[in-house]
């Protein structure tokens, strides 16, 4: 596509609740990277992707939080067990590489509300 | 761990002045790219200037420059000639050089430009 593109752009749900969000970057880019913006807060990394595989998960906020990526294409970040701390903004970016020149281009995010 | 602080949460600006954010950052690294992101109200972060460390030159934007002072960890983004459309939220980040694209946020500076 010509963007990164996010969806939901916004998503409400009930504590306990599992959600999906899903990520498609820019055809070709190789690199993927999911981020975390809390209210207030800057941009905290997740994890990313080279390929479908996820050398770095340290980013994870706990065990409730997954991410895997398909086709070295769609990634999709998953939480169960909603809980509120996990509100926010969840930000996807690609690159062409894992090349540290290479420039980032970010999605618009989905906006996650927990009640 | 490097570390990136933005002391200034919200800045406001006269239509067609100038202003300066500020950033200073923490590395024991030598080599490193640092970063000026815009972020409107559409969420997606915008790549507005990048420098690198190991040049001793300024990064320029057309309006948009750094002052980048290796020594003092510091680099400010100045805006000149301010528009309404510059208003948006900065933030400041950093990446090693040779590493993968992880970039590491400030807090942001949310500027205001007064028509």
């Amino acid at each position: 596509g010509a963007g990164v593109s996010q969806s939901p752009s916004n998503k409400v749900t009930e504590k306990g609740k599992d959600v999906e969000l899903r990520c498609d970057p820019i055809s070709g880019h190789t690199a993927l990277y999911w981020y975390r913006q809390s209210l207030g807060q800057g941009l905290e990394f997740l994890i990313y992707f080279q390929g479908n595989s996820a050398p770095d998960k340290s980013g994870l906020p706990s065990d409730r939080f997954s991410a895997e990526r398909t086709g070295g294409s769609v990634s999709t970040l998953t939480i169960q067990r909603t809980q509120q701390e996990d509100s926010a903004v969840y930000l996807c970016a690609s690159s062409l590489s894992l090349t540290s020149g290479e420039k980032l281009f970010f999605g618009s995010g989905t906006q996650l509300s927990v009640l | 761990a490097q570390t990136v602080t933005q002391s200034q949460p919200e800045m406001s600006v006269q239509e067609a002045e100038t202003v300066t954010l500020s950033c200073t950052y923490d590395t024991s690294e030598s080599d490193y790219y640092l970063f000026w992101y815009k972020q409107p109200p559409s969420r997606q972060m915008i790549l507005v200037i990048r420098q690198e460390a190991y040049k001793q030159q300024n990064a320029t934007e057309n309006r948009f420059s750094v002052n980048f002072q290796k020594a003092a960890k510091s680099f400010s983004l100045k805006i000149s000639d301010s528009q309404l459309g510059d208003a948006a939220m900065y933030f400041c980040a950093y990446r090693r050089r040779g590493a993968t694209n992880k970039l590491i946020f400030g807090t942001g500076t949310l500027l205001a430009v007064q028509p």
